[in-house]
């Protein structure tokens, strides 16, 4: 079954520290993969998506995700976090069809906390 | 920068009562999209519609939703006869075209209280 994961509900880092969350997905051939952040009260709004090509994506806010195929996974990071960047973050897939792609699966998301 | 639109932010309703919840997508974009996110959950996939008619639906979206695009800005999302497990964040989404180059842009969301 088509499923993405995010092993970890909550992760709280040091304001200048590394971060990297994690995400896995489950699908027949690769899938377009994104990555989704959600302020509190706020709409999704995304980060940076992975369709083809260099598997290391730049994204918005300094963040990067790197595809890998062997292991399904699409995992985001950023070298050093900003009080700012306390959000829920979600990695999410889309079927790929044709050249084209539909609705979009998302994974149950990561809680990130950032402290001073 | 353009963006999605969704009114209203909050709505309380009774059990049974019908809901329409609207959405205006950004002008020059030919895909809009309903996902909602229950409480703790995560965001599911409703419908997605095209050229006035749906594309695509999941299991979730049954004979109590339907989708319209009313005229030219604006696009709904009806629950016919709400229940209690409707609860949740509507988030609207729109996107140029379906095309892995065009972003699907969000919404902030109706957040639906079925009582």
């Amino acid at each position: 079954a088509q499923s993405v994961t995010q092993p970890d509900i909550h992760i709280t880092v040091s304001e200048g520290a590394s971060l990297e969350l994690r995400c896995n997905y489950s699908y027949g051939a690769t899938p377009y993969l994104f990555w989704y952040v959600q302020s509190p009260g706020q709409g999704l709004q995304l980060l940076l998506k992975y369709f083809s090509g260099d598997t290391l994506v730049q994204g918005i806010k300094g963040f990067e995700a790197e595809f890998k195929r062997s292991q399904s996974s699409f995992n985001l990071r950023k070298p050093s976090v900003h009080w700012s960047d306390a959000a829920e973050y979600f990695c999410a897939v889309a079927p790929r069809r044709k050249t084209s792609y539909d609705k979009v699966i998302f994974g149950p998301g990561t809680s990130l906390s950032v402290i001073p | 920068e353009p963006e999605v639109t969704q009114t209203p932010s909050h709505q309380v309703t009774q059990m049974g009562q019908e809901v329409i919840l609207r959405c205006v997508p950004i002008s020059n974009h030919l895909y809009f999209y309903w996902y909602r996110q229950i409480l703790g959950q995560k965001v599911e996939f409703l419908v997605s519609f095209y050229n006035n008619e749906i594309s695509e639906k999941s299991e979730i979206f049954d004979d109590q939703f339907s989708v319209e695009r009313p005229d030219g800005s604006n696009f709904t999302l009806k629950i016919r006869s709400t229940k209690l497990e409707d609860s949740a964040m509507y988030f609207c989404a729109s996107s140029e075209l379906a095309e892995p180059t065009y972003e699907q842009y969000f919404g902030p969301g109706t957040r639906l209280t079925v009582t």
